[in-house]
């Protein structure tokens, strides 16, 4: 059974990276990994996507091993906004829409 | 438009009742899909379509649930007889692409209580 699976809550501090894990262990040759930030009341908003390797925006990186079965959400230099739910999402075999179960990151001053 | 708009912001019903949640996606998107998000904040795929045509809908509950995206209206999301575990935000996106390489845009969501 395909599952994306991630912490279920993270702390920090101003100013530091976050890294967020998500494991997605029977993921396919042409999945893609996805990521999204929710606040509350809020849709999620798109962040990041990625295939393989590093993919670096002016928000993120995505870095993905090259077995693929896990991909890190890294946040540069959190700031008190980035207090989120961040969600891994991988569409397996194309279709097959698999959140996690999101991780609730906390950014204290 | 430019953001995908959902109507109406909070629905209740009581159990039993019919609730229909609308949903415009983004012009030029041909994807639209609906997701239920429950209090632990999971969100659950239910049904995807590629402009009027079911796409995917292995996540629907096809007995109480049903879905329509039909030219020059806005998609919907009908749930007959609803029940107290049908309490979520509903959630729909559209993306100009399925799958692999895409970027879903949300909408605000629904939200419906059942009593």
């Amino acid at each position: 059974l395909a599952k994306t699976t991630q912490p279920i809550s993270m702390d920090s501090y101003e100013g530091q990276e976050v890294n967020i894990t998500c494991s997605h262990n029977n993921i396919a040759t042409n999945d893609y990994i996805t990521w999204y930030q929710q606040f509350p009341s809020q849709g999620p908003r798109f962040i990041i996507q990625g295939y393989k390797t590093k993919v670096t925006n002016e928000v993120a990186s995505l870095f993905i091993p090259a077995d693929r079965k896990s991909s890190t959400l890294s946040l540069p230099r959190v700031s008190l906004s980035d207090t989120a739910v961040y969600y891994c999402l991988v569409a397996y075999n194309n279709n097959d829409m698999r959140f996690g179960a999101g991780t609730r990151l906390t950014v204290k001053p | 438009g430019e953001e995908v708009a959902q109507t109406p912001k909070h629905l209740v019903r009581g159990e039993g009742q019919k609730a229909k949640l609308y949903c415009a996606p983004i012009k030029g998107h041909s994807y639209v899909f609906w997701y239920q998000q429950v209090l632990k904040n999971e969100f659950k795929f239910l049904i995807s379509f590629q402009n009027e045509n079911v796409f995917d809908e292995t996540g629907m509950p096809k007995e109480r649930f049903s879905a329509k995206c039909l030219p020059n209206s806005p998609c919907s999301l009908e749930i007959q007889a609803t029940k107290l575990e049908d309490s979520a935000v509903y959630f729909c996106a559209s993306s100009q692409s399925q799958g692999n390489f895409n970027e879903q845009f949300f909408g605000p969501g629904t939200r419906l209580t059942v009593l």
